[in-house]
C-alpha cells in the first residue's frame, strides 16, 4: 500500500490570504486525485491529474502534479469561508480501489 | 438524478450486537466500496466489489463482511460489533471504466456508535 503524506495537517486562515497543501509519496502514480469533504458529508471529487507536470485550474484552486509524479499540490487563492472543509489527496495501489492521506483541514474565517 | 444513499444516518449498538449498515446507489455503477474515516487516520478502505457476486477484502476488513446480490446494493455487516468499530463509515460508487481517471462517487455516511 502506497503511503500518502499530506500536509499540514491543520490549517486555519483568513479571508483572502493564499495557501497551499501538499501530498508527498516515495511511490509513483499514474494518477492523483483531490476530493473535498464537508462536515458531515461525503468527499468529493475537484479533479484529476495525470501527466506529470501538469496543472488544473479550478476557479481560485490550482492543482499541480509533480514532474515525477509522486507528489502534487493544491494552491487556494484569495481563500474565501466556502472553501473550509477538508482536503483528500488519494491514488490507485491497483484496481479501482483508493489510497487516501489523512488530509488537510481548512478553516477559513471571515 | 442518480444518487447513492446510506442508511440509517446514525445508529447506537452494543457490543455484540449484529449490525448491518444499508447503501444503495441508482448510477448503475459496477464498482461499490466501504470505507470507515477516523481521526488521524483518514479514509481507510473495509471491502470493495467490482459486480454482483464480486467482493473483495480491503485494508481494514477484520469484523465485516458484504454481499453484493444486486448492482444497486452493498450492504455491510458487523458479524459483532466492538467498540473499536465505531467509526463514520461511508459508502461509494464507480463507474469502472478507466483505471486512470474513474471517480468514485460517496454516500452520505453512517455515524455508527459502539458501546
Amino acid at each position: 500500500t502506497q503511503l500518502l503524506e499530506q500536509s499540514p495537517q491543520f490549517l486555519s486562515i483568513q479571508e483572502g490570504e493564499n495557501l497551499t497543501v501538499y501530498c508527498n509519496s516515495s511511490s509513483v502514480f499514474s494518477s492523483l486525485q483531490w476530493y473535498r469533504q464537508e462536515p458531515g458529508e461525503g468527499p468529493v471529487l475537484l479533479v484529476t491529474v495525470v501527466t506529470g507536470g501538469e496543472v488544473k485550474k479550478l476557479k481560485r484552486l490550482t492543482f499541480q502534479f509533480g514532474d515525477a509524479r509522486k507528489d502534487s499540490s493544491l494552491h487556494i487563492t484569495a481563500a474565501q469561508t466556502g472553501d473550509t472543509g477538508l482536503y483528500l489527496c488519494a491514488a490507485r495501489n491497483s484496481g479501482y480501489a483508493l489510497n487516501f492521506g489523512k488530509g488537510t483541514s481548512l478553516l477559513v474565517t471571515p | 438524478d442518480a444518487e447513492i444513499t446510506q442508511s440509517p444516518r446514525h445508529k447506537i449498538t452494543e457490543t455484540g450486537r449484529q449490525v448491518t449498515l444499508a447503501c444503495h446507489q441508482t448510477w448503475n455503477h459496477n464498482n461499490m466500496f466501504w470505507y470507515r474515516q477516523d481521526l488521524g487516520h483518514g479514509l481507510r478502505l473495509i471491502h470493495y466489489s467490482y459486480g454482483v457476486q464480486d467482493t473483495n477484502k480491503g485494508e481494514v476488513s477484520d469484523g465485516y463482511s458484504v454481499s453484493r446480490s444486486n448492482t444497486e446494493d452493498l450492504p455491510l455487516t458487523l458479524e459483532s460489533a466492538a467498540s473499536s468499530q465505531t467509526s463514520v463509515y461511508f459508502c461509494a460508487s464507480s463507474e469502472g471504466t478507466s483505471l486512470v481517471t474513474d471517480t468514485q462517487y460517496f454516500g452520505p455516511g453512517t455515524r455508527l456508535t459502539v458501546l
